[in-house]
């Protein structure tokens, strides 16, 4: 099962916006598209999803064109805690199993 | 909104041992079940997965096996653990289709 492409690793800044884009190519009509947090030793936080266009929660944003190719995690102003790994996963098929990359480890600094 | 409970936190058995991690679900009625692993520094591959009471799939062939006696129990199983094992194992469900995964807490399993 083909699975979404993103970052490696990101470095940023307290105060900052971050911006992570995950492709994509595979994804099905009916699937959503879907942003995980895990912190070290702690099992992967559901932060946000979306269909098309954007949506934005109280944590995040999330921004899909129209293709639905892409997608792009928006973090506002990040401070130390939000140096995690995010993932992007994708649905493997009928049974809305998540097929998870290895995510990108976000960094801040202060 | 759902919550996943699983123990233990840490887990160091030997080469050889049985095992088994247990997962319950509360806040919720007939979830999809998930069990991961996720190797020092790596992401998470899918073990097994579950739709329904006595219905496993299994992802990979492997030392491992999953049951579910009850409609939110999930347990992680093995006869005899291999030094390959290791790893931190995470229980997930999932209320419906393209509703967010809830994760538990996880196990940390290391094999010696």
């Amino acid at each position: 099962l083909a699975k979404t492409t993103q970052p490696i690793s990101m470095d940023s800044y307290e105060g900052q916006e971050v911006n992570i884009t995950c492709s994509h190519n595979n994804i099905a009509t009916n699937d959503y598209i879907t942003w995980y947090q895990q912190f070290p030793s702690q099992g992967p936080r559901f932060i946000i999803q979306g269909y098309k266009t954007k949506v934005t929660n109280e944590v995040a944003s999330l921004f899909i064109p129209a293709d639905r190719k892409s997608s792009t995690l928006s973090l506002p102003r990040v401070s130390l805690s939000d140096t995690a790994v995010y993932y992007c996963p994708e649905y493997g098929g009928a049974t809305n199993k998540l097929i998870f990359g290895t995510g990108t480890l976000l960094a801040v600094q202060p | 909104s759902q919550t996943i409970h699983q123990w233990p936190a840490t887990l160091v058995q030997p080469v050889g041992s049985p095992l088994s991690l247990e997962c319950t679900v509360e806040g919720t009625s007939n979830p999809n079940l998930y069990w991961y692993r996720q190797a020092a520094g790596r992401g998470l591959q899918l073990l097994f997965y579950s739709v329904g009471i006595g219905q496993i799939s299994s992802e990979v062939p492997q030392n491992l096996s999953a049951s579910r006696p009850q409609d939110r129990q999930f347990i992680l199983s093995s006869k005899k653990l291999l030094l390959s094992d290791s790893g931190f194992y995470l229980c997930a469900c999932q209320h419906s289709k393209n509703y967010g995964y809830t994760f538990g807490s996880g196990t940390r399993l290391t094999v010696v």
